[in-house]
């Protein structure tokens, strides 16, 4: 089955860096793929939609240059949270869309925990 | 813009008893329909799915879920629950192949003995 490949699955940053949250579709292409955050005990919120080649689109309320978004092939989504603040920890997933949806679509990375200390 | 409701925030059952978790979405068309399960701590698994066809879907886990067009739901069943199923249920729908998932606020499923 569709198996999408998230990491890291856990990582603590200082106030201010960066950090990359890279998500891989194994075994299809990945088309586009839609990024979500989940604070604790809340449900998912979309953050953007990544399309292979082209600007992600952002959702209402999310900073796009706090966010970047990179989705340089079929196959690789990457999220780069800039310099990174303590309101930013959160976990973050991703979930990849294909041309197939009802063979390929809809599944899910394993998240990414963030801490910014 | 599509919505998903769940209406339950949280139910507690007893191993063995049957399950059902409500879930109502508010769409024109008739959407993409999914359940996910989560667990603490962990990413989302699917159980099953609706894009079109026979309403009633079997999905993971001894899941089930019947899609009710007239009363817009999308309810999930399981007939004996076991320990294992404590987790937090997520109903999610999409208005088409490529498009994000909406997702309902979830319902907190606890087991008890």
């Amino acid at each position: 089955g569709a198996v999408v490949s998230q990491h890291p699955s856990r990582v603590i940053c200082k106030s201010g860096t960066s950090v990359k949250i890279e998500c891989r579709s194994l075994d299809f292409q990945a088309t586009t793929m839609f990024w979500y955050r989940q604070f604790p005990k809340q449900s998912l919120m979309l953050m953007a939609t990544s399309n292979e080649g082209s600007k992600a689109t952002y959702e209402q309320g999310v900073e796009k240059d706090k966010f970047l978004i990179n989705h340089a092939s079929l196959t690789l989504s990457t999220l780069t949270v800039t310099s990174a603040h303590p309101e930013d920890s959160s976990f973050y997933i991703c979930s990849a869309g294909s041309q197939t949806p009802n063979i390929y679509g809809y599944t899910f990375g394993s998240g990414t925990r963030l801490t910014v200390v | 813009a599509q919505s998903v409701t769940q209406p339950d925030i949280h139910i507690t059952v007893s191993e063995g008893a049957s399950l059902e978790l409500r879930c109502n979405y508010s769409y024109g068309a008739t959407p993409y329909l999914f359940w996910y399960v989560q667990s603490p701590g962990q990413g989302l698994q699917l159980l099953l799915k609706y894009f079109s066809g026979d309403t009633l879907v079997q999905g993971i886990k001894g899941f089930e879920a019947e899609f009710k067009r007239s009363q817009s739901s999308f309810n999930l069943r399981k007939p004996s629950v076991h320990w294992s199923d404590a987790a937090e249920y997520f109903c999610a729908v999409a208005s088409s192949g490529n498009t994000p998932l909406v997702f309902g606020k979830g319902t907190r499923l606890s087991v008890i003995a």
